[in-house]
């Protein structure tokens, strides 16, 4: 079983609609959570940190569910430049960082 | 704006052939990761350092890999003999911790290698 696990999609959106897409973890004792965003051809950049509390940034909001072992994003409004693919990562805690093999979506006009 | 950045960015090359691939990363970041990616595994994570040491090589192929830090603005990966299952985009990432202590990790532009 992989460490972090994502429906690879395509996630195909329309232009404005709501998405939304989870990552499980297999290890209990991961400690801190990211989603990362990835254009085609370019390197991952961070998104957004995903705190047990919950967070929202603009138009997206990451979730952690530590008793399912779960992270999910939701995207309002899609615009066409969500298009991307989605890396979910974890750390167990210091500086090694696990990658998801990553949820693709396409939002359509 | 501070970047990684990698160098060459693209490379072809025959097999058999030695491939090094440069990363300085950014200013004042203590972290250092090697990260290959390929359609059917992903981002899978190679090596890192932290203040120059070796900290972790265990995602390395030990025969004909290598990964060094001669100087805190450079990183080096080798490959010696290259395979055609070495082709791949390889990433370099650099990191540090944010004043509210999570750690961020910023990739390079990636070297995207083709041994034939």
């Amino acid at each position: 079983r992989k460490e972090v696990e994502q429906d690879p999609g395509p996630f195909n959106v329309p232009e404005g609609a709501t998405v939304a897409f989870n990552c499980t973890y297999s290890n209990s004792a991961s400690q801190s959570f990211f989603w990362y965003r990835q254009d085609c051809r370019k390197e991952p950049k961070l998104l957004m940190s995903v705190y047990s509390s919950g967070n929202e940034d603009g138009r997206f909001t990451a979730q952690l569910n530590r008793a399912s072992q779960y992270i999910s994003l939701l995207i309002r409004d899609s615009k066409l430049s969500d298009s991307a693919t989605y890396l979910c990562v974890v750390s167990l805690g210091g500086n090694k960082l696990t990658f998801g093999g990553g949820t693709r979506v396409l939002v359509k006009p | 704006d501070a970047r990684v950045t990698q160098t060459p960015r693209h490379k072809v090359t025959e097999m058999g052939q030695e491939v090094t691939m440069r990363c300085q990363p950014i200013l004042g970041h203590n972290t250092v990761f090697w990260y290959r990616q390929t359609m059917m595994q992903g981002l899978e994570l190679l090596a890192y350092f932290r203040n120059r040491a070796p900290l972790d090589d265990s995602g390395m192929p030990k025969d004909r890999f290598s990964a060094e830090m001669p100087d805190a603005t450079l990183a080096t990966l080798k490959i010696q003999p290259s395979e055609p299952r070495d082709s791949a985009v390889y990433f370099c990432a650099s990191g540090s911790r944010t004043g509210d202590s999570t750690y961020e990790q910023y990739f390079g532009p990636g070297t995207r290698l083709t041994v034939t």
